[in-house]
């Protein structure tokens, strides 16, 4: 079955905790990306990735970190969270951009 | 600054037709795709518009005028399960950084 898979679904963490959620497509696509989404703020996108060793910042890139080494692999780091980092994650792939598809989201809670 | 606005929420009652607009502002764009989320789901893919006119997928349909700089995603026989978040989205400097409007709450009422 094709799909996006994020793990864990649900973190609670502490300010400064280090932690990393994991992303993982079996399409091939080239292109990834993660989200986060907010109340009324729709979904912003935090990096992306065009191919491996490629990635960019998007809207909000500030207190992240991402790496493509492999792939089918895009995993986000959370440096030191902070509690403006609560939010519901979504890692995202494409072959095109304009239609991607959405994993099943991390909902990560700082406190 | 680079936007795509979308009316927060629009009821409509079930069997009825609903169009849920979307006004962007972005550089270098592209398209406009249009998103269905679910509450306690993922965004699904609906459709995507490069050139203007409509595309028609089964019940639902989406519009793109570049003149206009506007798009709108049209719901036809309108279901419960139609009761969802509606996104539009562009990427917006010509790679695949990509904005997503505010979502649109749609209610269907039986």
């Amino acid at each position: 079955e094709a799909q996006v898979t994020q793990n864990p679904r649900y973190l609670i963490t502490v300010t400064g905790k280090k932690l990393t959620v994991t992303c993982s497509q079996n399409m091939n696509h080239e292109y990834m990306s993660w989200y986060r989404q907010d109340p009324g703020l729709g979904l912003r996108q935090i990096y992306y990735s065009m191919n491996v060793e490629v990635t960019d910042k998007g809207d909000v890139p500030e207190g992240y970190k991402v790496s493509r080494k492999e792939k089918r692999n895009f995993p986000l780091i959370l440096e030191s969270p902070s509690p403006n980092q609560t939010s519901l994650y979504f890692c995202a792939s494409s072959s095109q951009g304009y239609e991607q598809y959405f994993g099943p989201g991390t909902r990560l809670t700082v406190t | 600054g680079q936007s795509l606005e979308q009316p927060s929420e629009v009821t409509a009652v079930e069997g009825a037709i609903v169009q849920i607009n979307c006004t962007y502002q972005t550089s270098g764009f592209y398209g406009l795709s249009w998103y269905q989320q679910h509450d306690g789901g993922a965004p699904t893919f609906l459709s995507y518009n490069a050139l203007d006119g409509l595309e028609e997928t089964g019940r639902f349909s989406s519009f793109l005028s570049r003149s206009d700089s506007y798009g709108y995603l049209l719901l036809q026989e309108l279901q419960m399960k139609d009761s969802a978040s509606y996104f539009c989205a562009a990427p917006n400097t010509g790679g695949f950084k990509t904005i997503f409007g505010a979502g649109t709450r749609l209610f269907v009422k039986a």
